[in-house]
């Protein structure tokens, strides 16, 4: 069966730290991977996605950046954070199939800058 | 483009008893998936249930059923014999070949002793 992890579950940085979030997936092949934000109380928001290695789409202009160095990895980065890129950050990962794709969530990672 | 909309905030059900939550979607596509998460306090996303738009049989998920009206463009979602750990944020999506994921912007369940 298919599993997706996060890490850190948990981080608090101060405002111009760097970031580095990651993500994995087991257990399937060349899945569509998936970054999104969600501030306390509202919807998601997509930040970045991909279809392949190397292959980085983005939603949103911002302060972050994805690579996608494997695979079956995903991670979203930032070279000086911002305090509005407090959040809770959910990677998921998905496969077309048929008439659309289901997307799968990763546990999530909370983002506190100071 | 896609729009959902999920016109209830908030809603509450005593334990036992069966809720319906509300999601209308808007979309000139024939062919789609619609999907209902779960986020509980935890704040991960959940995938409860999945309809295909070209299935005419609701789906099913043990304590959980939708009310797929195609025409309508309406997918609610029933829960049936309510538990307290059902308590989460609900939220109603659509997606089809070659489009993003869309979410509506929820509706927060509170399940009552």
């Amino acid at each position: 069966s298919q599993t997706i992890h996060q890490w850190p579950a948990t981080l608090v940085q101060p405002v111009g730290s760097p970031l580095s979030l990651e993500c994995t997936v087991e257990g399937t092949s060349n899945p569509n991977l998936y970054w999104y934000r969600q501030a306390a109380g509202r919807g998601l928001q997509l930040l970045f996605y991909s279809v392949g290695i190397g292959q980085i789409s983005s939603e949103v202009p911002q302060n972050l950046s994805a690579s996608r160095p494997q695979d079956r990895q995903f991670i979203l980065s930032s070279k000086k954070l911002l305090l509005s890129d407090s959040g809770f950050y959910l990677c998921a990962w998905g496969i077309l199939a048929g008439s659309g794709e289901t997307q799968y969530f990763g546990p999530g990672t909370r983002l506190l800058v100071l | 483009a896609q729009t959902v909309t999920q016109s209830q905030p908030e809603m509450s059900v005593q334990e036992a008893e069966t809720v319906t939550l509300s999601c209308t979607y808007d979309t000139s596509e024939n062919n789609y998936y619609l999907f209902w998460y779960k986020q509980p306090p935890s704040r991960q996303m959940i995938l409860v249930i999945r309809q295909e738009a070209y299935k005419q049989q609701n789906a099913t998920e043990n304590r959980f059923s939708v009310n797929f009206q195609k025409a309508a463009k309406s997918f609610s979602l029933k829960i049936s014999d309510s538990q307290l750990g059902d308590t989460a944020m609900y939220f109603c999506a659509f997606n089809n070949a070659g489009n993003m994921l869309t979410f509506g912007g929820g509706t927060r369940l509170m399940v009552k002793p």
